[in-house]
């Protein structure tokens, strides 16, 4: 079963925009990672924040982890149309596994 | 190689019939996961390995699935017997650390069973 599970499933914005998705977990974790598929290709990683961390930036990536809710977010700053993939959250209880939500859609509009 | 490398990309099986997948990790890398992706959802774990030990097969759905790392470098992913429901991308990744932090992913192989 999958554990994360982002908000909203499909999201579709204009280039310059910023986009915004949501991931919400159940049990508790050791770190939280964030994944970028393209179609039809693996995926990429993009970021990953442990546990005693609050916020991380890479670029134009901005994550947010909230322990307290079980819920991380991700922001994509000043999107592009090569930023159109899926996106997904994955988290690491501990038994070295990484459980996956089912990806946010985001389309990105030149 | 420059990344995680998987044969054959596409794959079509009549039902019943055996398969094997491939993964040629990057070189060093020492620990090596599998997961299955159905259309529209994330990635389920189903074994990994940590050099040429199979640690973790838990995920694996049944006794048809198996998966071998003799040598801790290359890996194979083996399915007898296929049914249509083990139609789905097999994704195979490595990590240089022994953690699942920071995975590079193949571009996977499509198996369709007919």
């Amino acid at each position: 079963s999958q554990q994360g599970e982002e908000d909203p499933q499909a999201l579709s914005i204009q280039e310059g925009e910023n986009a915004t998705m949501n991931c919400s977990y159940k049990t508790s974790i050791n770190n939280l990672q964030w994944y970028r598929q393209n179609s039809g290709r693996g995926l990429v990683h993009l970021i990953l924040i442990r546990s005693n961390e609050r916020e991380k930036h890479s670029g134009r990536l901005r994550v947010t982890l909230d322990t307290s809710k079980k819920s991380s977010s991700l922001l994509i700053t000043a999107s592009r149309a090569a930023d159109t993939a899926s996106y997904f959250c994955a988290t690491d209880g501990g038994n070295n596994r990484l459980a996956f939500g089912k990806g946010n859609q985001v389309v990105v509009i030149p | 190689g420059a990344g995680v490398s998987q044969s054959p990309r596409y794959k079509v099986a009549k039902r019943g019939q055996d398969v094997a997948l491939r993964c040629d990790p990057i070189s060093g890398h020492v620990s090596l996961f599998w997961y299955q992706q159905a259309l529209g959802q994330g990635p389920e774990f189903l074994t990994y390995f940590q050099n040429e030990a199979q640690l973790d097969k838990s995920g694996l759905p049944s006794d048809r699935f198996f998966a071998e790392r003799p040598e801790g470098s290359v890996s194979t992913l083996k399915i007898q017997r296929t049914q249509q429901e083990d139609s789905a991308v097999y994704l195979c990744a490595s990590s240089f650390f022994a953690t699942n932090e920071k995975l590079f992913f193949g571009s996977g192989t499509q198996l369709s069973v007919l």
